[in-house]
C-alpha cells in the first residue's frame, strides 16, 4: 500500500512568517500534486512535480520534489491571511490511462494578521 | 455550466435507503474518479473509470456501487449504509494520461443516521 505522511497536519502562524510543509512516502510516483482545498469546495491543483530535483515556483511558494521522487516539500514565504487553507500532497501512478492519486492527510494551516 | 458539478450537495438517508450521488462534467475530459474525505483520514480513492470502463476498485464495499454511463456523467448509488459512511464525497475528473491535474467537484456531503 502506498502511503505518504504528511508534516504538520496543523500549523497556526503570524502573517510574515515562512513555513514548509513536507510530504515523504517509500514509495516512488510518477508525479507528486500538490491541492489547496478551501471549506466547502473541493481541493484545486497548485503545482505537479514530475522530475526528480524539480523546483517550481508560484509566486511565494516553492516546490520542491526529491531526487529519488519520493518526497516533497512545499515552502510559503511571508506568509498572508490568504494562504490559509487544507494543503494535500498526491503522488500520482498509472492504472490504464488515467492516474491513481494517493494523498496525504493534508496540513491545515491558519495565518494569523 | 463549466467544470465538475455534483448533486446533491447535502444528503441524509437512513440506513435502510437507497440513494445516488450524481457527478457531471463539461471540461471534455474521459477519466472520471470518486474520493470519500472523512474528518480524520485522508482522501481515500474509491473508483477510477476511464473511457466508461471502471479501472480501479480500491476495495470498496458493495454497498457502494458506482456507474458510468458516458464520459460526462458518473453516479455513486448507496444503498444499506453504516453511519460511518458519513463523509464527504468527492468527484474528480481528468483529461486522461499519467500527469494532469485532477478537477475536483464541491463534493456531495453525506450523513448517514
Amino acid at each position: 500500500t502506498q502511503l505518504l505522511e504528511q508534516s504538520p497536519q496543523f500549523l497556526s502562524i503570524q502573517e510574515g512568517e515562512n513555513l514548509t510543509v513536507y510530504c515523504n512516502s517509500s514509495s516512488v510516483f510518477s508525479s507528486l500534486q500538490w491541492y489547496r482545498q478551501e471549506p466547502g469546495e473541493g481541493p484545486v491543483l497548485l503545482v505537479t512535480v514530475v522530475t526528480g530535483g524539480e523546483v517550481k515556483k508560484l509566486k511565494r511558494l516553492t516546490f520542491q520534489f526529491g531526487d529519488a521522487r519520493k518526497d516533497s516539500s512545499l515552502h510559503i514565504t511571508a506568509a498572508q491571511p490568504g494562504d490559509t487553507g487544507l494543503y494535500l500532497c498526491a503522488g500520482a501512478s498509472r492504472v490504464q490511462g488515467a492516474q491513481k492519486l494517493v494523498f496525504g492527510q493534508g496540513t491545515r494551516l491558519t495565518i494569523n494578521p | 455550466e463549466t467544470g465538475v458539478t455534483q448533486t446533491p450537495r447535502h444528503l441524509v438517508m437512513g440506513m435502510t435507503n437507497k440513494k445516488s450521488l450524481k457527478c457531471e462534467q463539461h471540461l471534455g475530459h474521459n477519466a472520471m474518479y470518486w474520493y470519500k474525505q472523512s474528518a480524520k483520514k485522508p482522501l481515500e480513492l474509491m473508483f477510477v473509470y476511464s473511457l466508461e470502463e471502471r479501472v480501479e476498485n480500491n476495495s470498496v464495499p458493495s454497498r457502494f456501487s458506482p456507474e458510468c454511463p458516458n464520459s460526462s456523467h458518473l453516479f455513486l448509488h448507496l444503498h444499506t449504509l453504516q453511519p460511518e459512511d458519513s463523509a464527504l464525497y468527492l468527484c474528480a475528473s481528468s483529461q486522461g494520461g499519467y500527469t494532469g491535474e485532477l478537477f475536483f467537484g464541491e463534493g456531495s456531503r453525506l450523513t448517514v443516521l
